[in-house]
């Protein structure tokens, strides 16, 4: 049993579409997360939710918009995309004050 | 605004032989936790330090967090090849606009060679 999954592992898409990565966490946490890792392997948190609640929005272009429709689901969407948004986009989860955070496998995007 | 520096970037072992990651911290903290990436893998959750001069273990890994909470360190015994990775530390802060926000180290790569 996966406990924290995404989908898609690898998105080649080009410049100017529109892609979603979805996540999804089978550990009863009330916490989720989207981080960014560029190829350089730098961490970037880019948003996380609380119980289904915004609680941090980092400095992300607009084109970027996460939605959790509920706390066991956590999806990024991206409109126009550019080349540089190419990086592993990763999903985590964890309880909030209690504990490590647990990544999704990663999504690997390349943007042409 | 929170710095950190992980240091050093790059860590090139010979199988056996012992070394050290560093992690600091411009500011007071209030939590450091500590992950494993293995190549084209994910970040994996090894453990959290909370106490001031708090030590903890894990096999060959050593972990301890500074007495100001301001810097901690992971060293590995007896290297492997099995702890090929990057290793990063990330830091939780005290301060309200930091709640529940991670800041990560830029990782220490290791590279074992047998």
């Amino acid at each position: 049993d996966t406990a924290v999954s995404q989908t898609p592992k690898y998105l080649v898409t080009q410049m100017g579409n529109d892609k979603s990565i979805k996540c999804e966490q089978n550990l009863g946490h009330d916490t989720m997360y989207w981080y960014k890792q560029d190829s350089k392997k730098f961490l970037k948190i880019m948003f996380s939710y609380n119980n289904k609640e915004l609680i941090i929005n980092e400095t992300v272009p607009n084109r970027f918009s996460p939605k959790s429709p509920d706390k066991a689901h956590l999806n990024l969407h991206i409109n126009s995309l550019e080349l540089g948004d190419s990086a592993v986009y990763f999903c985590a989860s964890s309880q909030l004050g209690a504990g490590g955070l647990y990544f999704g496998p990663g999504t690997r995007l390349l943007v042409l | 605004g929170q710095q950190v520096m992980q240091i050093p970037q790059y860590q090139h072992v010979q199988e056996g032989e012992d070394f050290t990651t560093y992690c600091n911290s411009s500011t007071t903290l209030s939590n450091i936790q500590w992950y494993k990436q293995r190549p084209g893998g994910h970040p994996v959750f090894l453990i959290q330090l909370v106490k001031s001069g708090e030590v903890k273990k894990q096999k060959r890994l050593t972990f301890q967090f500074g007495e100001a909470k301001k810097n901690s360190s992971l060293h590995i015994t007896a290297t492997q090849t099995t702890d090929v990775g990057t290793y990063f530390c990330a830091l939780g802060f005290m301060t309200t606009d930091s709640w529940g926000k991670l800041q990560f180290g830029a990782g220490t790569q290791v590279v074992v060679t047998p």
